[in-house]
């Protein structure tokens, strides 16, 4: 069946890092993969995307290149800013109707200034 | 955009009461998603419906859980009787039925089973 692994958490920075959460998954056909973000208090909201390998996902300026021969899709930033602290999932999708997504466990992020 | 809308917010009750869960997916979306999501377990999928057909219900974590879909603007997660392990954040969320489509969730309910 179809898992995604996360590195484990919690990590803290300071504001300006730079931030890498690795994720790697498993499936048995070639998914869709995905980033989440999760803010205090409130529901998951679409980070970035890549439908196939060797695309790049990007938005508010984090970044995630779909790997297809390490299965792995890391999210990175170069210089993380306070409100960035959330918890981030990485998440996998196999094409097609019907389809639903599989989460990885979560990592909680926290910035300090 | 309304977004996902649930309610209530947050719900406290007693062991062995009936608790309702309500969400309204986003116009025009068709495949509808309720996750339980706990420090323990992280983020479960219960069940998911497509054009109000559950799909996959295999999360559910029992019989004392049930969810329905009446029509495309309307879904409920119930749990009878409730017990104190049930306490979580309940999602929704919804999205067109396609590989690509992005979920949109709702803010959750936040469920404490005393």
């Amino acid at each position: 069946g179809n898992s995604v692994t996360q590195m484990e958490g919690p990590v803290t920075l300071s504001e300006e890092a730079f931030l890498t959460i690795n994720c790697t998954y498993t499936a048995t056909g070639y998914p869709s993969l995905f980033w989440y973000v999760q803010y205090p208090g409130e529901g998951l909201q679409l980070l970035l995307k890549a439908t196939k390998a060797d695309d790049k996902g990007s938005n508010k300026g984090f970044e995630a290149t779909y790997r297809k021969e390490t299965t792995s899709f890391h999210l990175e930033k170069g210089s993380v800013q306070v409100s960035d602290s959330a918890v981030y999932f990485c998440a996998l999708s196999e094409t097609g109707a019907n389809s639903k997504l599989t989460f990885g466990k979560g990592i909680t992020l926290s910035v300090r200034p | 955009d309304a977004g996902v809308i649930q309610s209530p917010r947050h719900e406290v009750t007693e062991m062995g009461q009936e608790v309702t869960l309500r969400c309204k997916p986003i116009s025009g979306h068709n495949s509808l998603f309720w996750y339980r999501q706990t420090m323990m377990r992280g983020l479960e999928l219960l069940i998911y419906f497509n054009n109000n057909v559950p799909i996959d219900d295999s999360g559910m974590p029992e019989d004392r859980f049930s969810a329905k879909m009446p029509n495309a603007s309307f879904s409920t997660l119930k749990i009878q009787p409730s017990e104190p392990r049930d306490s979580a954040v309940y999602f929704c969320a919804s999205s067109l039925s396609s590989g690509y489509s992005p979920l949109h969730f709702g803010n959750g309910t936040r469920l404490t089973v005393t």
